[in-house]
């Protein structure tokens, strides 16, 4: 079955650390992918997102995503984190058609 | 626009109570779904509609129906409330890119709901 693994369900980092959060996903054909955050009481939404071209995918507030496609992954990196980006990261993988298949989330907290 | 609106915001039932989530959505968006979120489960897809009239089961539709009389609404009912459907769900509407294949989502606020 198809599925999306996140390495991490809870990381906690100091501000001004770097950030990598890995999601691997399974599907062997083209995939769309997705970072989505949800903030602490907020809605999903969209950090980034990859469809072709440019593996490496800039997204909002500093975030970025590199795709690779040999190891089936797209893992999302910030250089230096902010407190304010203490929240739930979600990566998403749209194999064709209509569904998104969701993984488990990471909870980051990111000490002041 | 006020994009995705999901009433009620909290809601807790009694088993075997019925109760229905309402979402609706003002962008004239083709595609609409339900996820439910549960801790270290990530968001499954419960049900979806690719337009008005059409509906399709997710992952996890067992206890739950839809329908779509319009684009607009996309309501989800509980028939017959279980605690296992103590959850967080979301109401998400995207539309059709111009190569065939579904865009971003666009997420509702979404509703908590607890079953005793």
């Amino acid at each position: 079955a198809q599925s999306v693994s996140q390495h991490n369900h809870h990381v906690i980092l100091s501000e001004a650390a770097s950030l990598e959060l890995g999601c691997n996903y399974s599907y062997g054909g083209t995939v769309n992918l997705f970072w989505y955050v949800q903030y602490p009481g907020q809605h999903l939404q969209l950090l980034l997102k990859y469809f072709s071209g440019d593996p490496l995918v800039k997204g909002i507030k500093g975030f970025e995503a590199e795709f690779i496609k040999s190891k089936f992954s797209f893992n999302l990196r910030k250089p230096s984190v902010q407190w304010s980006d203490t929240a739930e990261y979600f990566c998403a993988v749209k194999p064709g058609g209509f569904k998104t298949i969701f993984g488990a989330g990471t909870r980051l907290f990111v000490k002041a | 626009n006020a994009g995705v609106t999901q009433t009620p915001k909290f809601q807790v039932l009694k088993t075997g109570q019925s109760m229905t989530l309402q979402c609706a959505q003002d962008m004239n968006h083709e595609y609409m779904s339900w996820y439910r979120q549960d801790p270290g489960m990530g968001l499954r897809l419960i049900h979806y509609s690719v337009g008005a009239g059409i509906t399709d089961q997710g992952e996890v539709p067992n206890g739950y129906n839809v329908s779509r009389s319009t684009t607009e609404d996309f309501p989800l009912r509980l028939l017959s409330a279980a605690p296992s459907q103590t959850s967080v769900y979301f109401c998400a509407s995207s539309y059709k890119s111009a190569g065939g294949p579904t865009d971003t989502q666009y997420f509702g606020p979404g509703t908590r709901l607890t079953v005793l």
